[in-house]
């Protein structure tokens, strides 16, 4: 079946730096690919999608300085927090649809965001 | 914003039971999908049904999908351990492009 993968798994950072997250599709190429952020004991709440090639469409509420998303290839999408803060930390997770929209979306494992 | 309410929030039962959990949207949708997530894991995709179907198989699981009430059920039939997990739904609106709204999850426990 079809893996996405995520790094790191999990990360801890101080106070006012940054952080890159890396989303992989390892053996399909993604279009689009989607962020998620999944608070302890909550639903996945969607921050953006990412397209590749073109800008990402960021959710109401996300700040897109913030959050910078780069999806450089077909198989790579990145999300940067930039100037972490504690109510950063959460558990973010990406997803990557093959093909058309309005298909399966294949979730990667997760990165644990913590920040001190 | 979640588009979907799932009921009940929490089920526990022993092994060899059966779970049905429900979920309940707002919007139409051009599919629907339910999905597992274990402790501190990522998100394990179960099945997707269509809005043009009304019920799904894939193994121990059953989904039903009735779009004038705007609702979908998950049976997972003769339950085991390892189906401890939270499960969500999730719709792809009609007009969302693919972007899933996730509802809040029911957290399941099976006993040995």
């Amino acid at each position: 079946g079809a893996v996405v993968s995520q790094h790191p798994s999990r990360v801890i950072c101080k106070s006012g730096t940054s952080v890159k997250i890396e989303c992989r599709s390892l053996d399909f190429q993604a279009t689009t690919m989607f962020w998620y952020r999944q608070f302890p004991k909550q639903s996945l709440m969607l921050m953006a999608t990412s397209n590749e090639g073109s800008k990402a469409t960021y959710e109401q509420g996300v700040e897109k300085d913030k959050f910078l998303i780069n999806h450089a290839s077909l198989t790579l999408s990145t999300l940067t927090v930039t100037s972490a803060h504690p109510e950063d930390s959460s558990f973010y997770i990406c997803s990557a649809q093959p093909g058309l929209a309005g298909g399966t979306q294949y979730f990667g494992p997760g990165t644990r965001l913590l920040v001190l | 914003s979640q588009q979907g309410e799932e009921d009940p929030q929490a089920l526990s039962i022993q092994e060899g039971e059966n779970a049905t959990m429900n979920c309940s949207y707002k919007t139409s949708i051009n599919n629907l999908q339910w999905y597992r997530q274990n402790s501190g894991r990522g998100l394990v995709h179960l099945i997707l049904i269509r809005s043009n179907e009304r019920e799904k198989h894939s193994g121990r699981l059953r989904v039903t999908l009735d779009t004038s009430k705007k609702s979908s059920s998950l049976l997972i039939t003769a339950s085991r351990a390892a189906d401890t997990a939270s499960y969500f739904c999730a719709t792809d609106g009609s007009d969302s492009w693919g972007k899933l709204q996730f509802g809040a999850g029911t957290q399941v426990v099976v006993t040995p």
